[in-house]
């Protein structure tokens, strides 16, 4: 299994602002993802961290307003920029290779301002 | 694209009672997950299922994947305060596809 660290684990931030959220892998994972998921509500999926290459966007998000970095097999950012309160949500990472389930981060809860 | 429905999106037992919650796919799967997401967690891992007609057992949950792959259903008997939470589906279609269902989420009485 793998583990994976997520920080912060939450902010409040000022309208306008950007906040990048990391993700720590322990291990070498093919896949990675964000989601973002409101308290009690479905998680959906922004996009796929593709490593070395631009991010894999989803309907509705844009790389302006969420820019994804993924320099290795471990790691990978996601910055929410020029912030509103629209963005205030819980943020998640998410890991998988081929053969093995899924594991997520313990979640970013945003809350702007 | 491939989409997974799963219903119900939520379901109120007193504790005792048991709660079932299904999942469809909209095309043939290679195997299929299920997650348990307590309130305030991350999803976490609960089994796989990978084989046409496969049933597993954990304690008080039975997984069921249907004989043409595309559906599947947890079953928990005699629900207990411990099993509130959302619980999520996920279909793996292809080596780098997992999709989510939208979840249940359970909430028991005591």
């Amino acid at each position: 299994s793998a583990v994976i660290s997520q920080k912060p684990s939450r902010d409040i931030c000022q309208r306008g602002t950007s906040l990048t959220i990391q993700c720590q892998v322990d291990s070498q994972v093919t896949m990675m993802f964000w989601y973002r998921q409101q308290p009690g509500q479905s998680l959906t999926l922004i996009a796929t961290a593709n490593q070395g290459s631009e991010a894999t966007y989803e309907s509705g998000f844009v790389i302006d307003k969420f820019p994804i970095s993924r320099p290795n097999l471990t790691f990978s950012t996601l910055t929410v920029s020029n912030m509103s309160p629209e963005d205030s949500s819980i943020y998640l990472c998410s890991a998988f290779n081929a053969d093995t389930e899924a594991f997520f981060g313990q979640g970013t809860r945003l809350t702007v301002v | 694209g491939q989409q997974v429905m799963q219903i119900p999106q939520y379901q109120h037992v007193q504790e005792g009672e048991d709660f079932t919650t299904y999942c469809n796919s909209s095309t043939t799967l290679s195997n299929i997950q299920w997650y348990k997401q307590r309130p305030g967690g991350h999803p976490v891992f609960l089994i796989q299922l990978v084989k046409s007609g496969e049933v597993k057992k954990q304690k008080r949950l039975t997984f069921q994947f249907g004989e043409a792959k595309k559906n599947s259903s947890l079953h928990i008997t005699a629900t207990q305060t411990t099993d509130v939470g959302t619980y999520f589906c996920a279909g793996r279609g292809g080596y780098s596809t997992l999709t989510f269902g939208k979840g249940t989420m359970l909430l028991v009485s005591p």
